[in-house]
């Protein structure tokens, strides 16, 4: 069984400000671990992911995150927030390698950038 | 999404009657996936298909039936619509190469039982 939890449904940070979104998961074997934003009335498109390899993951927009398995965290930041980054984030976690991999999703995160 | 449409996009009707929302794929890709988003729940996943007539229930399934008669569709149909199931539904795809982890989305479908 897999799970992944978000804390903090809705997050405000000031324009230029770090962006800082919390990922956590809970997963029997060794996790893939995705981020997913959604802007307003559109689908959801991949930032980032963790499959092997480096624990830093570098994605689209600035965006990175780190998997520290010690801490079952995958956080997803941003240095310098930008009017742009407001949307909707989704962390995502699969126990599978490609395909068939049959993600759980957070409930999400929604990020408001103040200017 | 490039590759990926889903129809209709909005759909209001009303409680007890069937419906069927497509999704249409032109990546010829073996995996889809719809997912239910509903506000405090995230993306639930209703039924996936690995292929042709190949086809499973995930966590959501109770009231809907799914459909691959081709590798480029994939139906979902609501037996006999209810006020909770309406949501936004999301298709997903996904390739078997490697690299191709994680899902590619469509735009969604709006569906509203009243």
């Amino acid at each position: 069984a897999q799970s992944v939890t978000q804390l903090g449904s809705h997050v405000s940070v000031s324009e230029g400000a770090l962006v800082l979104l919390r990922c956590n998961y809970s997963s029997s074997v060794p996790p893939y671990l995705f981020w997913y934003v959604q802007y307003p009335n559109q689908g959801l498109q991949l930032l980032l992911k963790y499959t092997t390899g480096a624990t830093l993951v570098k994605g689209i927009n600035g965006f990175e995150a780190e998997f520290k398995k010690s801490e079952t965290s995958f956080h997803l930041t941003k240095p310098s927030a930008h009017m742009s980054d407001a949307a909707e984030y989704f962390c995502a976690v699969s126990s599978t390698n490609f395909g068939n991999e049959k993600l759980t999703f957070g409930t999400g995160t929604r990020l408001t950038i103040i200017p | 999404d490039a590759g990926i449409t889903q129809s209709p996009r909005h759909k209001v009707t009303e409680t007890g009657t069937p419906v069927t929302l497509r999704c249409h794929q032109t990546e010829n890709h073996r995996y889809m996936y719809w997912y239910r988003q509903d506000p405090g729940h995230g993306l639930r996943l209703i039924h996936y298909s690995y292929g042709v007539k190949d086809t499973d229930k995930g966590e959501v399934s109770d009231g809907y039936s799914v459909s691959r008669s081709k590798t480029e569709d994939f139906l979902l149909t609501l037996e006999s619509a209810t006020s909770s199931q309406t949501s936004v539904y999301f298709c997903a795809i996904q390739g078997v190469r490697t690299g191709d982890y994680g899902y590619t989305f469509g735009s969604g479908t709006r569906l509203t039982v009243v």
